[in-house]
């Protein structure tokens, strides 16, 4: 199965709002409302941000918001902060009754 | 709270298989509602979905590393475990163990990870 696609990288400066795209297939993302998305800090383990496309774990920022369109999910974080310097993952279900992983985003806070 | 501890090898020769065990605490892993997973990590690089199972026995792997993993439970123990066969330098990564929230399919708890080394 293919990686989802993300872009290697974004930046944006403190107090911005970024948005990063994840795009998979009608087998995958298109298919399900099974989107989550994880927080990764270097040496850790990922920790989950966003799940059901749009829902929020409790004691997860509201600065972190999610939504689906099609085959493309997209995470976006608003009022940037230094802490959100992170890797971020997106992952779907998947129709082979798997999960797949994007290829991760890199988030440099300026 | 859930806990997941992995544990295992942290080199293991080409060609032979790998072998992780994940000692989960906090909850039973008999309990219903959650797939046991294992993720990868290559260095530098994204997770990778390897596989997981239920505490039934049913499991789904990554089509891509079906053949060569087997992933079992042990709900007397409270554990589950990977097998990886014919290892080679490509399947140093750091393993991570993991709950997977069957209703929604997320991942809400994840042990540390260990780093396995393919080497001889």
């Amino acid at each position: 199965q293919s990686v989802l696609t993300q872009p290697a990288s974004v930046s944006g400066s403190v107090g911005q709002s970024i948005t990063i795209s994840c795009t998979g297939t009608s087998s995958d993302v298109g298919r399900y409302e099974y989107v989550s998305w994880y927080q990764q800090y270097p040496g850790k383990a990922p920790k989950v941000i966003i799940y059901d496309v749009s829902n929020r774990p409790s004691g997860v920022s509201n600065r972190f918001s999610g939504s689906k369109s099609g085959k493309t999910a997209s995470l976006t974080i608003s009022g940037l902060q230094a802490e959100d310097e992170a890797d971020y993952y997106c992952c779907s279900y998947t129709t082979t009754t798997t999960l797949v992983f994007g290829g991760g985003t890199k988030l440099t806070v300026l | 709270q859930v806990q997941l501890q992995e544990s295992g090898p942290g080199l293991v020769r080409p060609s032979e298989t790998l072998s992780l065990t994940c000692t989960v605490s906090g909850d039973p892993v008999r309990a219903g509602g959650y797939y046991w997973t294992w993720v990868r990590q290559h260095p530098g690089k994204g997770l990778e979905f390897i596989g997981y199972i239920y505490y039934s026995g049913e499991t789904y792997y990554n089509p891509s590393l079906r053949s060569r993993a087997s992933i079992s439970i042990d709900t007397s123990k409270n554990q589950f475990s990977l097998k990886l066969h014919s290892m080679t330098a490509a399947d140093t990564a750091v393993y991570f163990c993991a709950r997977d929230r069957s209703a929604s399919e997320y991942f809400d708890s994840w042990g540390q990870g260990t780093l396995v080394t393919v080497s001889s």
